[in-house]
């Protein structure tokens, strides 16, 4: 169980488009999502927080207004980047925690190539 | 959030137990203490977590010091497919937001 997708699993889009990923729970309800970027060699970086029906709570430094996070259901939560840049070339890694357990379950992750 | 200091690398062999340390003095009473490895190009996976007793899963085994300023992952008999990078993680309350460091890379030899 706790099993966490993320769609598209790689994505490539030109400069000054924007870009969507989804990230659903398959089998929980998620009660709080997490929104994660990793460039290569490096290690995770939290970029924000979201609760179903509420406001994403951004990381400080992450623009809120390029990276748009929905969490529309218990189930659901989408993270769209909008007018990419190549710099924003990354791998994007979802999370979701199930009630009031401690673990977090990620997802697959995807990997946004921008030219 | 508290920091946690764990070594870049690590070798083992396979089959062998593998001894994963990781330092964190600045904790307080209530944050607890987190595993998560990572495969190449995967999202992490969750390996344990604990607050102040020993915890053991089928995965790994957690031991914490008495005094909680650090604390030992354990894997019992290393295999192939537990080469990874190791994160040792402080998370203030249940369910809130996970800070990453650096982790320690571990290498297993055939």
């Amino acid at each position: 169980g706790a099993v966490v997708s993320q769609h598209p699993s790689w994505v490539i889009c030109k400069s000054g488009t924007s870009v969507k990923i989804e990230c659903r729970s398959l089998d929980f309800q998620a009660t709080t999502m997490f929104w994660y970027r990793q460039f290569p060699k490096q290690s995770l970086m939290l970029m924000a927080t979201s609760n179903e029906g509420s406001k994403a709570t951004y990381e400080q430094g992450v623009e809120k207004d390029k990276f748009l996070i929905n969490h529309a259901s218990l189930t659901l939560s989408t993270l769209t980047v909008t007018s990419a840049h190549p710099e924003d070339s990354s791998f994007y890694i979802c999370s979701a925690t199930a009630g009031t357990a401690d673990e977090q379950y990620f997802g697959p992750g995807t990997r946004l190539t921008v030219t | 959030d508290a920091k946690t200091t764990q070594p870049n690398s690590m070798e083992s062999n396979e089959e062998e137990p593998v001894h994963l340390p990781c330092n964190h003095s600045t904790i307080s009473g209530t944050d607890y203490i987190h595993w998560y490895r990572q495969l190449p190009s995967q999202g992490p996976e969750y390996v344990i977590h604990g607050l102040t007793s020993n915890v053991n899963n089928r995965m790994a085994s957690l031991a914490i010091a008495e005094d909680r300023k650090s604390s030992t992952l354990i894997l019992h008999r290393a295999t192939l497919r537990d080469a990874a990078v190791y994160y040792c993680i402080l998370q203030e309350t249940s369910g809130s937001r996970l800070t990453f460091g650096e982790g320690t890379q571990l290498t297993v030899n055939p």
